[in-house]
């Protein structure tokens, strides 16, 4: 099967601080990544679609200045949220798209406090 | 109105109990339709993809499509406790979401033995 993994799984962060998430793809490579937010009791929304070696494509309303996203490799795309403010916590999951598929990272948890 | 509309539930169902999980839309535009499941703390996995009007059926799982009425359906027959988890319909433009999917709030789903 197509693995995708995120680190970190979980973090806490201080308002005003910076935090990479990585996004790795395990056993396959993907020229497109996608990064989604996910709040409580609403929908996965897509936030930017992350092409390997060129600039990542943010959807409306997403800063891009806030959200560093980098796919300097096939199978690593990095999401830096920085300067993080109380709103900016929530359930962050990557996809990395491969035969037709998107193949979904376990999720990661941010925390700002 | 959202692009996907999803009741959010949750749903509790006895063991061996039909299921039936819904979502309407209004963008005309989505051609491909996906069922992902969810498990807590977990990233969403595909269960079924359809293109076309109709049904598709894999196991125990159905999927329909009425894109004249722009609403698609999951049915679960002889539903088990492993079944338990959120399960959210996806849909886009192009053929297995090499760009945007665009998601519904998920349905929580839960099975008592």
């Amino acid at each position: 099967g197509a693995v995708v993994s995120q680190h970190p799984s979980w973090v806490i962060c201080k308002s005003g601080t910076s935090v990479k998430i990585e996004c790795r793809s395990l056993d396959f490579q993907a020229t497109t990544m996608f990064w989604y937010r996910q709040f409580p009791k609403q929908s996965l929304m897509l936030m930017a679609t992350s092409n390997e070696g060129s600039k990542a494509t943010y959807e409306q309303g997403v800063e891009k200045d806030k959200f560093l996203i980098n796919h300097a490799s096939l199978t690593l795309s990095t999401l830096t949220v920085t300067s993080a403010h109380p709103e900016d916590s929530s359930f962050y999951i990557c996809s990395a798209f491969r035969d037709s598929e998107q193949y979904f990272g376990p999720g990661t948890r941010l925390t700002v406090t | 109105q959202k692009e996907v509309e999803q009741d959010p539930g949750p749903l509790s169902v006895p063991e061996g109990a039909i299921v039936s999980l819904n979502c309407t839309y209004s963008n005309s535009a989505f051609q491909y339709f996906m069922w992902y499941r969810q498990y807590s703390r977990k990233g969403p996995e595909l269960l079924m993809y359809t293109y076309s009007s109709g049904n598709k059926e894999d196991g125990r799982f159905t999927a329909q499509v009425d894109k004249s009425s722009k609403y698609i359906s999951l049915f679960i027959r002889d539903s088990q406790p492993s079944d338990s988890a959120t399960y959210l319909c996806a849909m886009s433009t192009t053929q297995g979401g090499s760009e945007k999917l665009v998601f519904g709030k998920g349905m929580k789903l839960t099975v008592n033995p």
